[in-house]
């Protein structure tokens, strides 16, 4: 069964960094892409990021491009979303979901339960 | 890259049908069969409902189904249940691995 935990999120002054973890369990996480999907506060789901499952591509939305990378590490199952020069629009829920398996567009399956980033001063 | 353009909400009766639209480009949901739905309940995480426009995963209902025509994609709902009630959401691919969601509908069983 897919599992995905986020963490890392937190309350955090604008200007400043952060860094989220997901950790995968459930399924080969070598093996295939990851999003990562926000939430603002009573908004709807905005895009932030992919990577493929060897991070030969991935790409940021263009409100975060500059500011965010993402990046894996398959060893320890675990995907990271580094969060540089955050503003208040920021604040969100960040979810990390899993691809569904095989094309290079393929959409989000599995979500996990998301982590709060508060961007306040 | 703007949000898809979905109905702020719609609403039914218990047995009823409703059928949700998503409406994008020439560059996103016109451009590819990378279509899904979302489902996402108050303080919830957001479910696979339907992808690649028409494909529904397995645990999902039957009366949930997908369609596209153009640069506008839908989602019907058959026979409405109460648990049906919640917020859904399209996304599409973009190319150059960029994605966009829709805006979101409010579905409401009356």
């Amino acid at each position: 069964q897919v599992q995905l935990v986020e963490s890392g999120g937190g309350v955090v002054q604008p200007g400043r960094s952060l860094r989220l973890s997901c950790a995968a369990s459930g399924f080969p996480f070598g093996k295939y892409g990851m999003h990562w999907v926000r939430q603002a506060p009573g908004k709807g789901l905005e895009w932030v990021a992919v990577t493929s499952s060897d991070e030969t591509y991935k790409n940021c939305s263009n409100s975060v491009r500059g500011r965010f990378t993402v990046s894996r590490d398959n060893a320890k199952n675990t995907l990271y979303l580094q969060m540089n020069n955050l503003r208040p629009d920021d604040t969100a829920v960040y979810y990390c979901a899993k691809k569904l398996p095989g094309a290079l567009g393929a959409t989000p399956d599995s979500w996990g339960q998301g982590t709060l980033v508060t961007v306040s001063s | 890259q703007s949000a898809l353009t979905q109905p702020r909400s719609v609403s039914g009766s218990p047995g009823q049908s409703v059928t949700i639209s998503c409406t994008g480009t020439s560059s996103d949901v016109g451009a590819y069969t990378y279509v899904s739905w979302y489902q996402q309940h108050p303080g919830k995480a957001p479910k696979l409902m339907i992808y690649d426009v028409n494909n529904r995963p397995s645990g999902v209902p039957h009366r949930f189904s997908g369609s596209k025509f153009g640069n506008t994609a839908s989602l019907t709902i058959s026979g409405l249940q109460d648990e049906d009630e919640a917020d859904y959401y399209c996304c599409s691919f973009a190319g150059s691995s960029s994605y966009v969601f829709g805006s979101g509908t409010k579905v409401t069983v009356l």
